[in-house]
């Protein structure tokens, strides 16, 4: 089962433009992580903002994290068409062994436009 | 810092034959999860290892499917015998053990593309 569901599923916008992404969940997490995807290609990790951070940045990336809501959202600003990817949210949670679960969810397809 | 290694990187089979992937962790990662992506689909996990051992393996079809990382290095993933619905991307991630003080996440491999027809 997947834990996060983003929303939208797919966003267009034009270069320079901002992308906000939002990622909802289910269950009390540890920290909750973006990865981006190209095409074909494998997951790379973005950031990762802990269940006791409201807020982080890096680069043009800006994430927010509510647990009172268990949402997060990712902010790109001044997107580029490099920007182009999947981007997905994923949920560190500890199960009842040893060893963390990272769950995915279905992922926004961003396309930006030169 | 070498990446995680998967192969191939593509394969296509006929249903019913089997299929083997292999996966190299970065050195000292201790963790080693496979992940199957279906197309326009988020990853879902299949297996955890910590080192030689199985932490996770729920969502694992084991009338199918089966994993091992027999020295705590190496792992191989194996579906025997494959069918249509096995189609997708599997991915290998590792990371080290003790991740609660940092800030990394998991390290993905560009993962193995099956098609199954």
């Amino acid at each position: 089962s997947q834990q996060g569901e983003e929303d939208p599923q797919a966003l267009s916008i034009q270069e320079g433009e901002n992308a906000t992404m939002n990622c909802s969940y289910k269950t009390s997490i540890n920290n909750l992580q973006w990865y981006r995807q190209n095409s074909g290609r494998g997951l790379v990790h973005l950031i990762l903002i802990r269940s006791n951070e409201r807020e982080k940045h890096s680069g043009r990336l800006r994430v927010t994290l509510d647990t009172s809501k268990k949402s997060s959202s990712l902010l790109i600003t001044a997107s580029r068409a490099a920007d182009t990817a999947s981007y997905f949210c994923a949920t560190e949670r500890p199960p009842a062994n040893a060893g963390n679960m990272l769950t995915f969810g279905g992922g926004t397809r961003l396309m930006v436009k030169p | 810092e070498a990446g995680v290694a998967q192969s191939p990187r593509y394969k296509i089979i006929e249903k019913r034959q089997s299929v083997a992937f292999w996966c190299n962790p970065i050195s000292g990662h201790a963790t080693l999860y496979w992940y199957q992506q279906i197309l326009g689909q988020g990853p879902k996990l299949l297996i955890q290892f910590q080192n030689n051992g199985v932490v996770d393996d729920s969502q694992l079809p084991k009338d199918r499917f089966s994993a091992e990382r027999l020295k705590g290095v190496d792992s191989t993933l194996k579906i025997q015998p494959a069918k249509l619905e096995d189609s997708a991307v599997y991915l290998c991630a590792s990371s080290p053990i003790q991740r609660s003080l940092t800030n990394y996440g998991y390290t993905f491999g560009s993962g193995t593309r099956l098609t199954v027809v």
